[in-house]
């Protein structure tokens, strides 16, 4: 079984340019997560998807930061515009929301640096 | 935020060596889980544990959990070259489907 995927592995780019990243989960995984991980620190979450229902969004910076899952599969993380403060890695997992088994499959993360 | 922190920040040992990293939370759990990260990869999941139990074991890992005192203990015996990596607890609290992670543990095993 496929992974969860997530593009780009790295990304560039100057302040003040919009990024996105794009996640496809594992097939079947009804819940996904998008966490923000700065060096040296734990994971922070920034946003829950329950199909394609933002349940938990409350972490997420909505003056430069948005995100979709349409039709309940993939999902897309975007910033615009990006920030010095935004370089960190952006690592996307999913979960097949069942009771008592809460386990993530992450994906391999999107490096992101501002420049 | 983070809901938990892990203990100590950086860990060294001698392969073959046991190594036991401590996690500290805040809130009422439904259960506590442990992931590993190598350097530049995502996390993978290593072992759960629920709030109503106090000892999980799989292969060389054991998970200790004191709910009373809010802290769980991951214990890695015989440790390999390959144990060297980041780890990190994770906490879903009661009713929610959010998974918090702490700080992490940086364990290097020597060869």
């Amino acid at each position: 079984e496929a992974g969860v995927v997530q593009s780009p592995r790295y990304k560039i780019i100057e302040k003040k340019q919009p990024v996105a990243f794009w996640c496809n989960p594992i097939s079947g995984h009804n819940t996904l997560y998008w966490y923000r991980q700065n060096l040296g620190q734990g994971p922070e979450l920034l946003i829950r998807y329950e199909n394609e229902e933002a349940v938990d969004d409350s972490q997420l910076p909505k003056d430069r930061f948005s995100a979709e899952r349409l039709k309940g599969v993939d999902s897309t993380l975007k910033i615009q515009p990006a920030e010095l403060g935004d370089s960190a890695v952006y690592l996307c997992a999913s979960m097949l929301l069942r009771s008592g088994a809460n386990v993530l499959t992450f994906g391999a993360g999107s490096r992101l640096t501002v420049l | 935020s983070q809901q938990g922190e892990e203990d100590p920040q950086a860990l060294s040992i001698q392969e073959g060596e046991n190594a036991t990293m401590n996690c500290s939370y805040k809130t009422s759990i439904n259960n506590l889980q442990w992931y590993r990260q190598n350097s530049g990869r995502g996390l993978v999941h290593l072992i759960l544990i629920r709030s109503n139990e106090r000892e999980k074991h799989s292969g060389r890992l054991r998970v200790t959990l004191d709910t009373s005192k809010k802290s769980s203990s991951l214990l890695i015996t015989a440790s390999r070259a390959a144990d060297t990596a980041s780890y990190f607890c994770a906490t879903v609290t009661t009713g929610a489907n959010n998974l918090f992670f702490g700080t992490g543990t940086r364990l290097t095993v020597i060869p």
